[in-house]
C-alpha cells in the first residue's frame, strides 16, 4: 500500500476553473504538508497541518484553501485558477516527536491552460 | 530560506563513492541535519538524517564535523540509479510548527 497518495497525478484545466487534489496517509502520522513545486524546481512549503489544525501557513493566495476533514487526509483546493498555479504539487506526512523524517506522495502536475 | 549551501552539480563515475559536501554554518543545536533526494519529478525521498554523530544506513553515511558547521552525504557505490538532485536541509527534529525547508540541492550525475 502506498503511505502517502495523491490524486489526482495529472489535471490539466483551463483558467478561472477551480479544482480539488486529494492527499491520504496511512502511516498514522499527526502532520500533514503541501509543498509546491515550480517550473524552475524549487520545492516550496504552502501549508503544515497538525492535527487537522493549520499550523504554517506561508505566503500562499488565498485562492488555495487546505481542508483537513480528519488527520489521515488533507485536501489543497484552488479556486480561480491562474496560469502562474501550473506545477507539480507533493503532498507529505511526518510524525512529530519522532525523527521528523517526512514522507512524500508522488505528486499532482497541475497544467492550466 | 535554506540554512544550508551545496555545490550545484557533481559527476561520478558508477561504482565509485559520491561524497556531497553541505554547509549549515548557523545551524542551533536543536536542529538536525537531514539529506533527501529527488529523481527526475518523483517525490522526495528520505536518505538520511544526524544529529552530531555519524551516522549509516543502507542507502548512505552521514558524516557531520565536530563544530556541526559542515556535512558530507556518502554513497558508498553509486549507480546510475543514484542520479538525482541531492537536498541537505536542517530542521528541529520532529517539532510541528516546522517544516523541510529546501534549498537548490547538488544535482549529481553519475555516469557508466
Amino acid at each position: 500500500d502506498t503511505a502517502v497518495s495523491q490524486t489526482p497525478k495529472y489535471l490539466v484545466t483551463q483558467m478561472g476553473n477551480d479544482k480539488s487534489i486529494k492527499c491520504e496517509q496511512n502511516l498514522g502520522h499527526d502532520t500533514m504538508y503541501w509543498y509546491k513545486q515550480d517550473s524552475k524546481k524549487f520545492l516550496k512549503i504552502m501549508f503544515s497541518y497538525n492535527n487537522k489544525e493549520l499550523i504554517i501557513n506561508e505566503t500562499v493566495p488565498n485562492r488555495f484553501s487546505p481542508k483537513s476533514p480528519d488527520k489521515a487526509h488533507l485536501n489543497l483546493h484552488i479556486n480561480s485558477l491562474e496560469l502562474g498555479d501550473s506545477a507539480v504539487y507533493f503532498c507529505a506526512s511526518s510524525q512529530e516527536g519522532a525523527s521528523g523524517r517526512l514522507f512524500f506522495g508522488e505528486g499532482s502536475r497541475l497544467t492550466v491552460l | 530560506d535554506a540554512k544550508t549551501t551545496q555545490p550545484p552539480s557533481m559527476d561520478c563515475a558508477e561504482g565509485r563513492a559520491a561524497n556531497l559536501p553541505c554547509n549549515h554554518s548557523t545551524i542551533s543545536g536543536n536542529e538536525y541535519v537531514y539529506w533527501y533526494r529527488q529523481i527526475h519529478s518523483q517525490g522526495p525521498q528520505y536518505i538520511i538524517h544526524g544529529l552530531k554523530n555519524n551516522e549509516t544506513n543502507e542507502m548512505a553515511s552521514l558524516i557531520i564535523t565536530e563544530d556541526r558547521k559542515s556535512s558530507t552525504l556518502i554513497l558508498p557505490h553509486a549507480t546510475l540509479r543514484d542520479t538525482a538532485v541531492y537536498y541537505c536541509i536542517v530542521r528541529v527534529g520532529g517539532q510541528a510548527g516546522t517544516a523541510l525547508i529546501f534549498g537548490k540541492g547538488t544535482t549529481l550525475s553519475v555516469s557508466s
